[in-house]
């Protein structure tokens, strides 16, 4: 099965900085790559994905770039805000939104914004 | 509210015990999915529904672990005879297939706690 690894475990960095944290995932057949942000006590939420037909997307002060043929993408993150505190997920699957295969996800980054 | 509920929110049951917990998807989303999220890591997919069958189910941790969907609305997870090692957050998802991002929403989860 599909198997996702998530660097680093913990960031922490200045307010106003960027903040790039990466994934590996390990089956080529993967092609939906969301990411998720979890608040403390709160649910996940989607804030941006890929689809493997696509390198790179941008949505604001958030960016994905997804490299297939090493099979790794990543989040970036510029202009950091003390709100952008929080534990990040990737994720994988073979179907866009999951299907019967779910979500695989990485073991998360607790992003840390220092004032 | 129209996103994911989940009831309950918390479940504190002794070692042995039946537990079942209750996910109302977001209104016509025809996929459900259920995870469970332990401390430090991210979700880690059991089982899921289109509409109300049951696509996959082999990622059910064991056989005391069973989910149903009986009218492809609502869905249960129940944990049969309880073990301290079930004590986890359990997050259920929902997506709409014809939906342009096919994204999860998650529900706010179940915290159960086995003593």
């Amino acid at each position: 099965g599909e198997n996702v690894e998530q660097h680093p475990s913990t960031l922490s960095v200045q307010e106003g900085d960027s903040a790039v944290i990466k994934c590996t995932y390990s089956d080529s057949a993967s092609n939906y790559f969301p990411w998720y942000k979890q608040e403390l006590g709160k649910r996940p939420q989607l804030i941006i994905d890929i689809r493997s037909n696509v390198g790179e997307k941008k949505d604001q002060r958030i960016a994905v770039t997804l490299n297939k043929t090493a099979k790794h993408f990543s989040l970036h993150i510029t202009e950091t805000q003390p709100e952008d505190s929080a534990v990040y997920f990737c994720a994988a699957s073979r179907i866009p939104g999951g299907g019967a295969d779910g979500l695989t996800f990485g073991k998360g980054t607790h992003l840390i914004i220092q004032p | 509210d129209t996103g994911v509920s989940q009831d309950p929110r918390h479940k504190i049951t002794k070692r042995g015990q039946n537990v079942t917990f209750r996910c109302d998807p977001i209104s016509e989303h025809n996929r459900l999915y259920w995870y469970r999220q332990t401390l430090g890591q991210g979700p880690e997919f059991l089982t899921y529904f289109q509409n109300e069958a049951q696509l996959e189910k082999s990622r059910l941790l064991s056989d005391r672990f069973s989910a149903e969907r009986p009218k492809g609305s609502f869905s249960t997870l129940e944990i049969q005879r309880t073990e301290q090692g079930d004590s986890a957050m359990y997050l259920c998802a929902s997506s709409d297939r014809l939906g342009h991002h096919n994204e999860q929403f998650f529900g706010p989860g179940t915290r159960l706690t086995v003593l």
